[in-house]
């Protein structure tokens, strides 16, 4: 079976940095995706991993051990656009299919 | 460059009609799968296509819901008697080919059911 685990919410302050972790267990593994979704819109690509070790993006970094079966997102520098739901997702071996933990709301505060 | 696109972007169906969902993918992309969210969750795997082929249905339920993806037009999911248990956000993405490489998923905006 598959099963991603990230937690569901989460405040961070504006200016700050706040990391969000995501674990998993699948039969197969082929990539990890971060994807961003404000409410009401469709999720947009934010990172993807698929050897272990740490990508930079800009203000977005996401960290990725297989062994573990581990990564998180690290979002620094906070804006208020920020404030979103960030899902994780897992590609297996087999195609293309992602298969989505549950999100974690960020709420950026003043 | 047109993104992925999906329509409509709200429906309004009472229980026992039929909805129709169209989503047409971005240019040069010849996969296409359909997610569900419902209110403050995760995207739920429905069923991934290429043209005249299904190739992953796995998380489609068993009865009322099929996808089709012609070698003309767009891909749809249909919903026959719908239930109010059916309304929810349905997100449609596409992506090219298989690569060895990254292929994220491009998603849609989503088409909105509402089952009264």
């Amino acid at each position: 079976g598959q099963n991603i685990d990230q937690p569901t919410e989460m405040t961070a302050t504006e200016g700050a940095i706040v990391q969000i972790n995501c674990t998993y267990q699948t039969s197969g593994f082929n990539g990890l995706f971060w994807y961003q979704q404000h409410a009401g819109e469709a999720p947009t690509f934010l990172s993807y991993n698929v050897l272990d070790g740490l990508e930079e993006k800009g203000r977005f970094s996401s960290f990725l051990s297989r062994s573990k079966g581990y990564s998180y997102l690290l979002l620094k520098e906070l804006q208020m656009k920020d404030s979103a739901s960030y899902l994780c997702a897992v590609r297996e071996a087999a195609g293309n299919k992602l298969t989505f933990g549950g999100g974690t709301r960020v709420l950026v505060k003043p | 460059n047109a993104g992925v696109m999906q329509n409509p972007r709200h429906l309004v169906r009472r229980r026992g009609q039929e909805a129709r969902l169209r989503c047409s993918p971005m240019k040069g992309h010849s996969h296409v799968y359909w997610y569900r969210q419902l209110p403050e969750e995760g995207l739920k795997f429905m069923v991934y296509l290429q043209k005249e082929n299904i190739i992953d249905e796995s998380g489609m339920p068993k009865e009322r819901f099929s996808a089709e993806f012609p070698k003309e037009g767009p891909s749809i999911l249909r919903i026959q008697q719908v239930v109010r248990g059916d309304s929810a956000a349905y997100f449609c993405a596409s992506s090219p080919p298989v690569s060895g490489v990254g292929g994220e998923l491009f998603f849609g905006e989503g088409s909105r059911l509402t089952v009264l």
